[in-house]
């Protein structure tokens, strides 16, 4: 079985430049989350669509984050412009739709590092 | 809003010995709780969950007990090898679907 496939794997860039991040869920998951990883925060959720609609953007943190979600099979996340403290490992999970006692667990893919330079 | 709270690492321990790293979470409601493991270079990986009160996850010879009364996750294994080597994470979801994870604790395990 595939799991949640991002790419690319590391990215390394200039401060200024668009960045864009691309997620493909497992297939038949009804939910996708988008997560940065810092040695400083540890994990954050970012932002999560269900069924392709984003229901909470509350952790994207400033207006140069944007997601899309435009089909059930791929996902991206853009930093526009970037800047050095972007610099993380950002992960992409998904899962099926909750049950009553919203147990399903989450898929997480293998990151993609990210280095604003 | 929710909050996880783990032990500060690195742990190191030796191989065979006793593994317990503490979690303890704040959260409104009944959440479900589960401990993720990220080895080098990959995601997380699920390793162990508990939706309710009580129950105990157990996967590869991990355990964790959900005990409402004390607010606590810990994991623990009885006999650490080597390839245990990575980091773990708690985590719990609310009544939200995200999941809001503790800092990571890494655990190295020496030959």
């Amino acid at each position: 079985d595939a799991g949640v496939i991002q790419s690319p794997r590391h990215e390394v860039t200039e401060m200024g430049q668009e960045v864009t991040l691309r997620c493909k869920p497992i297939s038949g998951h009804d939910y996708l989350f988008w997560y940065r990883q810092t040695m400083m925060r540890g994990l954050e959720l970012l932002i999560y669509f269900n069924n392709n609609v984003p229901i909470d953007d509350s952790g994207m943190p400033e207006d140069r984050f944007s997601a899309k979600m435009p089909n059930a099979s791929f996902s991206t996340l853009k930093i526009q412009p970037s800047e050095p403290r972007d610099s993380a490992v950002y992960f992409c999970a998904s899962s099926l739709k909750e049950g009553q006692n919203s147990n399903q667990p989450q898929h997480f893919g293998d990151g993609t590092r990210l280095s604003i330079l | 809003g929710n909050s996880v709270t783990q032990m500060e690492g690195p742990v190191t321990l030796s191989e065979e010995a006793f593994l317990t790293i503490n979690c303890t979470y704040t959260a409104t409601g009944y959440p479900s709780l589960f401990w993720y493991v990220q080895y080098p270079g990959e995601g997380l990986q699920l390793l162990l969950k508990a939706t309710k009160a009580d129950d105990k996850g157990s996967n590869k010879g991990f355990e964790a007990t959900y005990r409402k009364e004390t607010t606590s996750f810990h994991l623990e294994k009885g006999s650490v090898q080597v390839s245990d080597s990575a980091v773990y994470f708690c985590a719990l979801r609310g009544s939200a679907d995200g999941l809001t994870f503790g800092k990571g604790t890494h655990l190295i395990i020496q030959p």
